[in-house]
């Protein structure tokens, strides 16, 4: 059964920084494209960005509004994924979901970016 | 910046059909957009449902199905069902970045 699992998330102040991760199972991870995608309380889903697999080079992409400030990472060697995000900002603030290639959705986690 | 567009609501009576739809900003959206399409129910995950225009995952209903039409992205619903009540996003691929359309919350009534 595959299975993502966000982690991390919590209360921040502006301008601090953050780490999530996603714990992958139940599939190759190493072959998986992986996907962040947030969601503001009561809005639309956004596009955060996506890292390829290390043997589709390993490649990242981003969102216009947060190139920048987030970093998406992988351990293939832990099945886990990670985004990164710097210099938080209220409007950062959502619920973080991981995706897969093939399809699957973590649970999200959320993250409240308030003084 | 650019922006993807999908119709904000849509009522539909259960057994009958609805198509929703997905424009680009950027012109006609064609397969080189990889449209993908994701049901979303209140307090719940987004699901995939259908990616690459028309190809389904392994849990999505036959009643649902993608295409292209004329110009933009389609998502039909054939037979709706009552549990097809909820938010429906597409999403298209510009080079590496993706961009969400905004949304259709599809109504059973």
């Amino acid at each position: 059964e595959v299975q993502l699992v966000e982690s991390g998330g919590g209360l921040v102040t502006p301008g601090g920084s953050l780490r999530l991760s996603c714990a992958a199972s139940g599939f190759t991870f190493s072959d998986a494209w992986m996907t962040w995608v947030r969601q503001a309380p009561g809005k639309g889903l956004e596009w955060v960005g996506r890292i390829k697999s290390k043997i589709d080079g390993g490649t990242t992409d981003y969102a216009a509004p947060v190139k920048g400030r987030f970093t998406i990472s992988r351990d293939d060697s832990k099945n886990t994924l990670y985004l990164q995000i710097y210099s938080l900002k209220i409007e950062d603030t959502a619920v973080y979901y991981c995706t897969t290639s093939r399809g699957y959705w973590g649970q999200g986690t959320l993250v409240t970016v308030s003084s | 910046q650019t922006v993807v567009t999908q119709e904000p609501s849509l009522t539909v009576s259960p057994g009958g059909t609805v198509t929703l739809t997905c424009a680009s900003s950027t012109g006609a959206v064609t397969s080189g957009h990889y449209p993908s399409w994701f049901q979303q129910k209140p307090g719940q995950a987004p699901r995939a449902l259908i990616y690459s225009t028309g190809n389904k995952h392994s849990w999505t209903p036959a009643r649902f199905s993608g295409s292209l039409l004329g110009g933009k992205a389609a998502l039909t619903l054939s037979g709706v069902q009552p549990e097809d009540e909820a938010d429906y996003y597409c999403l298209l691929y510009y080079g590496g970045a993706g961009v969400f359309g905004g949304g259709t919350k599809v109504t059973v009534l």
